[in-house]
């Protein structure tokens, strides 16, 4: 069955270290989006993509935070530098698009920022 | 402004029994709806959906039911299992094919 993919699984980093996150979609799901999530809340969405284009960043703090996608197939989100507020989930979905179809989720990557 | 709210943070239920999670929403232009589950260090799984046109959609367990009037839903899982326990998710689609999600139920099924 097809999966999609984020590594790492945890990391761990002081503040003001840089990080990377990956997301590699379900093959043929042109839209990709990644989500923050705090413990007892719901996912925040951080960036949405079409294809290689960004959708929205609205939520994504630009000032440290950057996301690509540039073939329009896997994504790297970074932090940079990273902060302490910034542990948390970092979450990568991946949907065919249109209204109606569901969003499938990678495993998701546990930051720690020390 | 929360557009999805799940006001229980946490439900328990005893095994066999039946598990009811609630959701509200606010914006009357929500047309499709859709639940989530996750376990810990996992990313949330699709479950069930429904949409507007609808006030009921079925799959083996579970349920979910919309009143559109009282802009309202809820799962049901009959009869609940261990391997339910979990945190689930409500959220809405909006037109830029969106989720506006809720802040999660953690259900908690006794033996």
């Amino acid at each position: 069955e097809a999966e999609v993919a984020q590594s790492p699984r945890y990391k761990i980093t002081e503040k003001s270290q840089a990080v990377a996150f990956w997301c590699d979609p379900i093959s043929g799901h042109a839209t990709l989006y990644w989500y923050r999530q705090i413990l007892g809340q719901g996912p925040e969405l951080l960036v949405q993509f079409q294809d290689e284009s960004v959708v929205d960043d609205s939520q994504l703090p630009k000032d440290r935070f950057s996301a690509e996608r540039l073939k329009g197939v896997d994504s790297t989100l970074k932090i940079q530098p990273a902060e302490l507020g910034d542990s948390a989930m970092y979450l990568c979905a991946s949907s065919l698009g249109g209204a109606y179809n569901e969003q499938f989720f990678g495993p998701g990557t546990r930051l720690t920022v020390l | 402004d929360q557009q999805v709210k799940q006001n229980s943070p946490s439900l328990s239920v005893q095994e066999g029994r039946i598990s009811i999670l609630n959701c509200d929403y606010t914006n009357s232009m929500f047309d499709y709806f859709l639940w989530y589950k996750k376990y810990p260090a996992e990313g949330p799984t699709f479950l069930i959906s429904i949409s507007s046109i609808k006030d009921k959609n079925e799959d083996g367990r579970f349920t979910v039911f919309l009143n559109k009037s009282a802009k309202h839903l809820s799962l049901h899982i009959v009869p609940s299992q261990p391997g339910d326990s979990a945190v689930y998710f409500c959220a809405a689609t909006t037109s830029n094919y969106q989720l506006i999600w809720g802040a999660g139920t953690k259900l908690i099924i006794k033996p």
